[in-house]
């Protein structure tokens, strides 16, 4: 059975500063990998979709990577901005008869001004 | 840009009633989910349409859950009888096979 991590659960940093989340997951079967954003109460915006073949993707200030040997990704968030403030969702997308998402329990980012 | 229709957008029941929820996919997007996300997790698949079809309900609680997507276009989740700990946030998503997936704005329900 799939299962993903989010370290850390949450993350607190000043206004300006460069910081990773980082995401593990246990099952290398995978054929994407998605990173969400989610504000209090709100549903999900992808932010970021890689390929199983992929090794990274670039959006603005963000970039993740993906080393799927190793079952791990990370999302790197340049020269963080206070309403960049919410929590961050990694998903792997699971092979087989089904398509569905396993999602980790994602890092709540704070950034202070 | 197409988005994700979800409504009603907030829902409070008492338990034992029945509720239900409805989902309209970005136009041409063939698959749909349902999932559930309770205060402070992930979200988990409770299932998966392919066109009208169900794909995966492994985790569908078939006993007072239901989904359908008659014409394979909108769908409806309903539950009957809610309890208390159907209380949760319920995300509707469509993609393209094997795509990115996109979200609505969720469903959240609350049963007292």
């Amino acid at each position: 059975k799939q299962e993903v991590t989010q370290i850390p659960a949450a993350l607190s940093v000043p206004e300006g500063e460069n910081l990773v989340l980082n995401c593990s997951f246990t099952d290398s079967a995978i054929y994407n990998l998605q990173w969400f954003r989610q504000d209090p109460g709100k549903g999900l915006t992808s932010l970021l979709l890689i390929q199983s073949s992929q090794r990274e993707q670039t959006s603005g200030r963000l970039n993740a990577s993906l080393d799927k040997s190793s079952g791990r990704s990370t999302l790197y968030i340049a020269a963080s901005q206070p309403g960049d403030s919410a929590t961050y969702l990694c998903a792997v997308g699971t092979q087989g008869g089904s398509e569905k998402l396993v999602f980790g329990k994602g890092t709540k980012l704070t950034v202070n001004p | 840009e197409a988005e994700v229709a979800q409504s009603p957008r907030y829902k409070i029941t008492e338990k034992s009633q029945a509720v239900a929820f409805w989902c309209d996919p970005i136009s041409g997007h063939a698959t749909l989910y349902w999932y559930r996300q309770i205060l402070g997790q992930g979200p988990e698949l409770l299932v998966q349409f392919q066109d009208e079809s169900v794909v995966d309900d492994s985790q569908l609680p078939k006993d007072r859950f239901s989904a359908e997507r008659l014409k394979g276009v909108d769908s409806t989740l309903k539950i009957q009888p809610a309890e208390l700990g159907d209380s949760a946030m319920y995300l509707c998503a469509s993609s393209l096979s094997r795509h990115e997936q996109y979200f609505g704005p969720g469903t959240r329900l609350t049963v007292t």
